[in-house]
């Protein structure tokens, strides 16, 4: 089976840095992806994960570590909106048809 | 821009009920697939589909079916409501050729309330 845990809540400052942690217990796994979702609004890619390391995408960036079963998205220069959900999902395979969503963190940023 | 369109944003309907949701994307993209997402279970996946006429369950096929006649649209059937699919339902569709990170386009969701 697939288990992702991430935090449910977070809180940060405008213009802090924060990081948003997921670890994993899968049976298979290709890579690790990312997504926000604003209220009421669709789930959007941010990035992807498939080899260890630091991927960085302007004030957003992802990190994988396969031996830990471990990743985080890390996000700077916190703007207003940035509060949304944030969800990471494990890919078991190259096609990617079974990715398993984790249950979300939902990111409050205050003035 | 990429497009997926979910027919309702919001639908109420009885138990017992026979529901329609339905999912249009104008990306050419031959895999199609709904979720469902309620608080604290995050994304679940229900059905998907690799191309036209094509399905296969996902985590939680259970009371639910799928129809994937053309390309582009995919339906989720609700045979028999229940209050327990009371729930956010979303659509997703990517290339079949979309590269190592299979990054899914969604919808912006169905809420359906079953009463």
């Amino acid at each position: 089976g697939q288990s992702l845990e991430q935090p449910s809540e977070v809180t940060a400052v405008e213009g802090a840095i924060v990081q948003i942690n997921c670890t994993y217990q899968t049976s298979g796994f290709y890579g690790l992806s990312w997504y926000q979702q604003h209220d009421g609004g669709a789930p959007t890619f941010l990035s992807y994960n498939g080899l260890d390391g630091l991927e960085e995408t302007g004030r957003f960036s992802s990190f994988l570590s396969r031996s830990d079963s471990y990743g985080y998205l890390l996000l700077q220069e916190l703007q207003m909106k940035d509060s949304a959900s944030y969800f990471c999902a494990v890919s078991p395979n190259f096609g990617n048809e079974k990715l398993t969503f984790g249950t979300g963190t939902r990111l409050t940023i205050i003035p | 821009d990429v497009k997926v369109t979910q027919s309702s944003r919001y639908l109420v309907k009885r138990t017992g009920e026979k529901v329609f949701l339905e999912c249009v994307q104008d990306m050419d993209h031959e895999n199609m697939f709904w979720y469902r997402q309620d608080p604290g279970l995050g994304l679940r996946l229900i059905y998907f589909s690799y191309d036209v006429k094509m399905k296969e369950k996902g985590d939680i096929p259970e009371g639910y079916s799928v129809s994937r006649e053309k390309k582009e649209r995919f339906s989720l059937i609700l045979e028999s409501a229940s209050t327990n699919q009371t729930s956010m339902y979303l659509c997703a569709s990517r290339w079949l050729f979309s590269g190592s990170t299979g990054e899914l386009f969604f919808g912006e969701g169905s809420r359906l309330t079953v009463l």
